[in-house]
């Protein structure tokens, strides 16, 4: 079955660590999307990409670094220099076709420690 | 600017039908989408409204009025499982960012 797998489910961050989610994808979707989510708040884009080797910042990309050099993956790095990394980070795909909705991984639950 | 509005928490009862709005504010708009997310899982995408009108799908409805910058999601015969937040999401002209609302967190009761 096609879908998004995010990974690992929970992750903890020391101070001053990097540390990277991965994301991805076998349902041939060009566009790729990092959001984040805390409580009480909708999902806020954090970086996204509609084609290999090219992506685009976000609302929130301060502290966060993405690569896409293959269609179906796209990692997320949080560094050290985003300070509250604590939430909950959704990865999403979808077609590129603005009629398309977005299909979502499970999710990555960061913690600091 | 960009934004969109819907009610934090509603409650309605097994059986009935429940009406969730939404509002929104955007200079470019092409289209509009309705996300059901159970408590930490992902959310799965539920409707997609880009002319004015309602848009009907078994159980669920979605309507959209582009002049009002307004949306509604309307479930009927509710269900237990039906007890989730409900994300309403515009995207813009321009690109493919999709701007969410915080979502409703509707609770169903026996």
């Amino acid at each position: 079955d096609g879908g998004i797998t995010q990974s690992p489910k929970y992750l903890f961050r020391k101070e001053g660590q990097n540390v990277t989610l991965s994301c991805e994808q076998n349902l041939n979707h060009d566009a790729m999307y990092w959001y984040r989510q805390d409580p009480g708040q909708g999902l806020r884009l954090i970086y996204y990409s509609q084609i290999v080797n090219d992506f685009q910042k976000g609302d929130i990309a301060e502290g966060y670094s993405v690569s896409r050099e293959k269609k179906e993956s796209f990692p997320l790095t949080v560094t050290s220099a985003q300070k509250n990394p604590t939430a909950f980070y959704l990865c999403a795909s979808s077609m590129v076709s603005l009629d398309q909705p977005q299909h979502f991984g499970d999710g990555t639950r960061l913690s600091i420690l | 600017g960009q934004n969109i509005d819907q009610p934090t928490e509603m409650t309605a009862t097994e059986g009935a039908i429940v009406q969730i709005n939404c509002t929104y504010q955007t200079s470019g708009f092409n289209g509009l989408f309705w996300y059901q997310q159970h408590a930490g899982e992902a959310p799965t995408f539920l409707s997609y409204n880009v002319l004015d009108g309602l848009e009907e799908k078994g159980r669920f409805s979605s309507f959209l009025s582009r002049s009002k910058g307004y949306s509604y999601l309307l479930l009927k015969e509710l269900q237990m499982k039906d007890s989730a937040s409900y994300l309403c999401a515009f995207r813009n002209t321009g690109g493919f960012k999709t701007i969410f609302g915080a979502g409703t967190r509707l609770f169903v009761k026996a």
